[in-house]
């Protein structure tokens, strides 16, 4: 069964407007990590926020928010005025603590086409 | 720039062949993943060391092996190659490899081939 379930495969938006990219999680665990990672044209991953399980703050960073809800085992991603810049796919990924090693299981990614 | 350097950048090899990707990991990591992104499987995790010790175990094929050094450098080594192998792997490293650390990952090398 897939940890990470990131329904949206494709958005696009017109820049400036505001964009929500979907995360859904399954875990057996209390404690457990949540993560966001862009990866741009060029390629790379970028990683945006780590959140833990028992903090269930929501986050804000600039143009980018967080919402982290247990309830409903989410973890959003809101984009505010979106940019062409922003344009990229978009991971989510989870791990869980283990005596033997760690991994992320990463959902599919939603490619995010911002444009001008 | 994350700190994570992976040689070489693009790898083009016949079907048959070997090849060996390279990973240094930050400065200060002691952890070293391995991912491989595909378009049909997306980011799949082979295997994790830490500290020159294999810590977990991924859907890693018999046909790839690799290990981590004692200046931590990682290796990935790929044998057999098959087209079905192409892909983008990234390294990735981070202080202590537990669940609750991020990870930051190379810029990947992407594999061909032909």
């Amino acid at each position: 069964a897939q940890k990470v379930t990131q329904a949206q495969t494709e958005i696009s938006v017109v820049e400036k407007e505001d964009v929500t990219l979907d995360c859904v999680y399954e875990t057996r665990d209390t404690t457990y990590y949540l993560f966001w990672y862009k990866q741009p044209p060029s390629g790379e991953l970028v990683f945006l926020i780590r959140r833990n399980s028992f903090d269930e703050q929501n986050e804000i960073s600039g143009r980018y928010s967080w919402n982290f809800q247990k309830s409903t085992s989410s973890f959003n991603f809101t984009i505010t005025a979106s940019q062409v810049v922003d344009s990229a796919v978009y991971f989510c990924a989870l791990s869980e603590p283990s005596n033997t090693g760690n991994q992320f299981y990463f959902g599919t990614g939603t490619s995010l086409t911002v444009i001008p | 720039d994350s700190g994570v350097t992976q040689t070489p950048k693009h790898l083009i090899t016949a079907t048959g062949q070997r090849v060996t990707l390279r990973c240094s990991p930050r400065s200060g990591d002691l952890s070293v993943y391995w991912y491989q992104q595909s378009l049909d499987q997306g980011l799949q995790f082979l295997i994790q060391y830490y500290n020159g010790e294999e810590r977990a175990k991924g859907n890693i094929l018999e046909r790839f092996s690799a290990q981590q050094f004692p200046d931590l450098h990682s290796e990935l080594n790929l044998s057999s190659l098959e087209l079905g192998d192409s892909a983008l792997y990234f390294c990735a490293s981070s202080p202590s490899g537990g669940a609750n650390t991020e990870a930051f990952f190379g810029q990947g090398t992407r594999l061909t081939v032909v």
